[in-house]
Formats: structure tokens, C-alpha cells, sequence
């Protein structure tokens, strides 16, 4: 059982390039999320999934897009990259609602150039 | 909404002695505090959650408390060893919206 795992472990990218990032998941978990992270911001939720089909906005969803085609599986795409979309992203799963614990993937570092 | 405030941002304590990690929420509505320890280059993973229904928990050498008249809650870990240097986020849960996190405690043990 391989719990959550992301794709790539990091990556270089130019600006205005499109990068998906994948995330999967086999734990059978409904919610799915995707976060950044910056030294002395913490972990900011950029969208999120509580079920296969939908999708949701966080706290920083510009630049951003998701989809949740089923159960397992959840990318994140920059659709024209960003110097400041440099940063690590984190995926993460939880079987239900937002007070059930979240298992993270091991993220992904992100460079844009 | 506003970010729960997570004080201090870095921390230092002698093997053997106590921290403590204390957070600041703002909505009365909220109902959920867990805490997530990040090791250098690792994911975050839950090491301890607390519900609005209780006052304090206890998992072995850690503990939560929650003061919700004053709107906190913090994290104390005792007898302190080097495998506890880690960063800590504190997290809440407003009624049945999104998870908001702390920016972080960089914890240090000094052997």
C-alpha cells in the first residue's frame, strides 16, 4: 500500500510554462486537498475535493486549477507558471470532512525561473 | 477569515525540559485543533487533536489544551528528546468550513 504519492519530487520550470502536479491516493479517502508551502506562511490551502466530482476554492486559488475525476486521483495544474508559484506543494487526503486527519503526500518542490 | 496566530516561531529548549506552543483563533465557531508535526524534508502528520467538547488531551509525553473563553490552545511536550526538534503547525476548524493553519513553530532541542 503506497498511501498518497506525488509527481514530479521536484522540477525546474521557465515562466508562462504549463506544469501539472499529480497526486494519488488508494486509500479510498473522499477529500483531497493541495496546499503550499512557505518559510514563514505555514501551509495555505490552494483548492480542495471532499468527493470524487467536485472541487472547491481555498485561500490562494489564483493561478491554480484542480479536478477530481475519481476517487484516487487529484492534479493540480499551473496553467502559465509564476516566479511566485515557486514553492513546495503538498498533497493530502482525509476519509471524510475537513476533522478527519489529513495524511499528507510527500510534496513536490516547484521552481519557476 | 482571519489565520489562526501561532506563537513562537521558533523555539529552543534544553533535552529534558518542556515546550509549549500556544495558538490564537478568533471565531468562537470554531470546533476542531489539531496539531501536525513536520521533521526536516518530511510531510506534515497529525500528533494530536482536540474537540471543542473537551478541555485537555494527553497522548504519552504530549498534551493539548484548549482555552475557549480566551479563544486558545496550545502544545506541551515534555522530558523533551532530539527526535521532538521538528516543526509544529497548529490548525482550526471554523464550524464546518476550511482548515486554516498556523505559520509554523520551528522547535530545537538542545542535547
Amino acid at each position: 500500500i503506497a498511501g498518497i504519492t506525488q509527481a514530479p519530487t521536484s522540477q525546474i520550470l521557465a515562466a508562462g510554462r504549463r506544469m501539472t502536479l499529480r497526486c494519488t491516493q488508494d486509500m479510498r479517502h473522499n477529500a483531497m486537498y493541495w496546499y503550499r508551502q512557505d518559510l514563514g506562511l505555514g501551509l495555505r490551502l490552494i483548492h480542495y475535493s471532499n468527493t470524487a466530482g467536485t472541487t472547491g476554492k481555498g485561500e490562494v486559488p489564483d493561478g491554480y486549477s484542480v479536478s477530481r475525476a475519481n476517487t484516487d486521483d487529484f492534479p493540480l495544474t499551473l496553467a502559465s507558471a509564476v516566479p511566485s508559484q515557486t514553492s513546495v506543494y503538498f498533497c493530502a487526503s482525509s476519509v471524510g470532512g475537513w476533522s478527519d486527519t489529513q495524511y499528507f503526500g510527500p510534496g513536490t518542490r516547484l521552481t519557476v525561473l | 477569515g482571519e489565520n489562526v496566530e501561532q506563537h513562537p516561531s521558533t523555539l529552543s529548549v534544553q533535552e529534558g525540559d518542556s515546550a509549549v506552543i500556544k495558538c490564537t483563533y478568533s471565531d468562537s465557531a470554531s470546533n476542531y485543533f489539531p496539531w501536525y508535526k513536520q521533521e526536516l524534508g518530511k510531510r506534515p502528520q497529525l500528533i494530536i487533536d482536540i474537540r471543542s467538547n473537551v478541555g485537555e488531551k494527553k497522548d504519552q509525553r504530549i498534551a493539548v489544551t484548549l482555552n475557549k473563553t480566551a479563544k486558545h490552545f496550545s502544545l506541551h511536550i515534555t522530558e523533551t528528546q532530539p527526535e521532538d526538534s521538528a516543526v509544529y503547525f497548529c490548525a482550526d476548524l471554523r464550524g464546518n468550513e476550511k482548515l486554516t493553519f498556523g505559520t509554523g513553530t520551528r522547535l530545537t532541542i538542545i542535547p
